[in-house]
């Protein structure tokens, strides 16, 4: 299996409450990214980071931040957190292959999140 | 954005061969077909990938069709611990884009 920790597992939050997950690797994989999972919607992407300090927005990225600031972390804070952001929150990695389209991507085990 | 197209869901006997079918009419030249699977409770994971042509690995046979409008993954003998949620997906520049997938059901 893939180095990749996620944490907290689980989390209960008040509405309007910051909130940060991390994402931990530890196979030097240049690529990170975070997604959501919603009954109905399967994984969307919600930011992915091709670097140290190099991010940028997926799918559903309004709400969300993210920070890279080691090869290995790769951070997601909710500002403000609120109903519609109770999910399954993914993180994965991947390294660059020749021939873009190729690369594999690992996950982590998830967190799961309720805001109440 | 290139879409894919699955059952909701197909159900399977043990030990017998799974055939997963999915869609994929708008892809594009360059897009590769990847398949990842999600067993309950854990995120997903890597199953097979190909192009062009059918490739094999020790979890399962990506079957692709000449036209490349559609494909199909192959358990060749499904065990319980198969049974999950499956995704098709095509990969254009890493961009991964995840549908509902198709859930097996495997009975003993």
């Amino acid at each position: 299996d893939a180095g990749i920790t996620q944490s907290p597992r689980h989390k209960v939050t008040e509405t309007g409450t910051p909130v940060t997950l991390r994402c931990h690797q530890t196979e030097n994989h240049r690529y990170m990214y975070w997604y959501r999972q919603d009954p109905g919607h399967g994984l969307r992407l919600i930011h992915y980071s091709y670097g140290v300090k190099d991010t940028d927005k997926g799918e559903v990225s309004d709400g969300y931040s993210v920070s890279r600031s080691k090869t290995e972390d790769f951070l997601l804070t909710l500002e403000s957190a609120t109903s519609s952001q109770t999910s399954v929150y993914f993180c994965a990695i991947s390294e660059p292959k020749q021939g873009s389209g190729q690369e594999t991507q690992y996950f982590g085990p998830g967190t799961r999140l309720l805001v109440l | 954005d290139a879409k894919t197209t699955q059952p909701n869901s197909m159900e399977s006997n043990e030990e017998e061969p799974v055939h997963l079918p999915c869609n994929h009419s708008t892809i594009s030249g360059t897009d590769y077909i990847h398949w990842y699977r999600q067993l309950p409770s854990q995120g997903p994971e890597y199953v097979i990938h190909g192009l062009t042509s059918n490739v094999n690995n020790r979890m399962a046979s990506l079957a692709i069709a000449e036209d490349r409008k559609s494909s199909t993954l192959i358990l060749h003998r499904a065990t319980l611990r198969d049974a999950a949620v499956y995704y098709c997906i095509l990969n254009h520049n890493n961009d991964m884009r995840f549908g509902a997938g198709t859930r097996l059901t495997v009975k003993p």
